[in-house]
């Protein structure tokens, strides 16, 4: 079955410094893969994603590229804010898997990230 | 354009009871999923639907249940609550039924006593 693997954590950071999740993934067809942040007490916020390989996904200055040959999708963002504070998930949708795929995300464990002034 | 919605936020109920959570969609999407999110096992799938049909379940026990209405909207019914249903319960729509794009409403807290 698909599975995603995060770094462990928690991750802690100065403000500026820069950073790396990593995220590694197991699919059985050709997934889809995308990063999500959690900020307390809310739901989850689509960050970047990406649908094929060597696709990079970027948003608020977070990059992702979909490595193929290593099945990764590590995170990085080259100088964090306070704001930046948040868990963030990596998860895959792999829809050519059929059926069972359908409407479903598979999610890694979740890598909290404290970013400190 | 309005987001995701859950009602209600936050709950409260004693093991045995039942509840209803309540998720509408972003206006136009036609696909909702609903997921579980504790500590213990991180976030998991629950079941899909797509035009007022389930297409999509996850390993989770038969108390479990949902449904989906003509205008999108959906439900999710947990019956005979037990301790270990406490989490937050996530919901999220996306555009058509073979969009893999997900937005997920801010949840519902879930705590039973």
């Amino acid at each position: 079955g698909n599975s995603v693997t995060q770094m462990e954590g928690p991750v802690t950071l100065s403000e500026e410094a820069f950073l790396t999740i990593n995220c590694t993934y197991t699919a059985t067809g050709y997934p889809s893969l995308f990063w999500y942040v959690q900020y307390p007490g809310e739901g989850l916020q689509l960050l970047l994603k990406a649908t094929k390989a060597d696709d990079k996904g970027s948003n608020k200055g977070f990059e992702a590229t979909y490595r193929k040959e290593t099945t990764s999708f590590h995170l990085e963002k080259g100088s964090v804010q306070v704001s930046d504070s948040a868990v963030y998930f990596c998860a895959l949708s792999d829809l050519g898997a059929g059926g069972t795929s359908y409407g479903k995300l598979t999610f890694g464990q979740g890598t909290i990230l404290t970013v400190h002034p | 354009k309005a987001g995701v919605t859950q009602t209600p936020r936050y709950l409260i109920k004693t093991r045995g009871q039942q509840v209803t959570l309540s998720c509408s969609p972003i206006s136009g999407h036609r696909s909702v999923s609903w997921y579980q999110q504790t500590p213990g096992q991180g976030l998991q799938f629950l079941f899909e639907y797509f035009s007022e049909t389930q297409r999509n379940k996850g390993n989770f026990p038969g108390r479990f249940s949902g449904r989906q209405f003509s205008n999108s909207r959906s439900e999710m019914n947990v019956s005979t609550l037990e301790l270990g249903d406490s989490a937050l319960y996530l919901c999220a729509s996306s555009l058509v039924d073979y969009s893999d794009t997900q937005y997920f409403g801010p949840g519902t807290r879930l705590t039973v006593l």
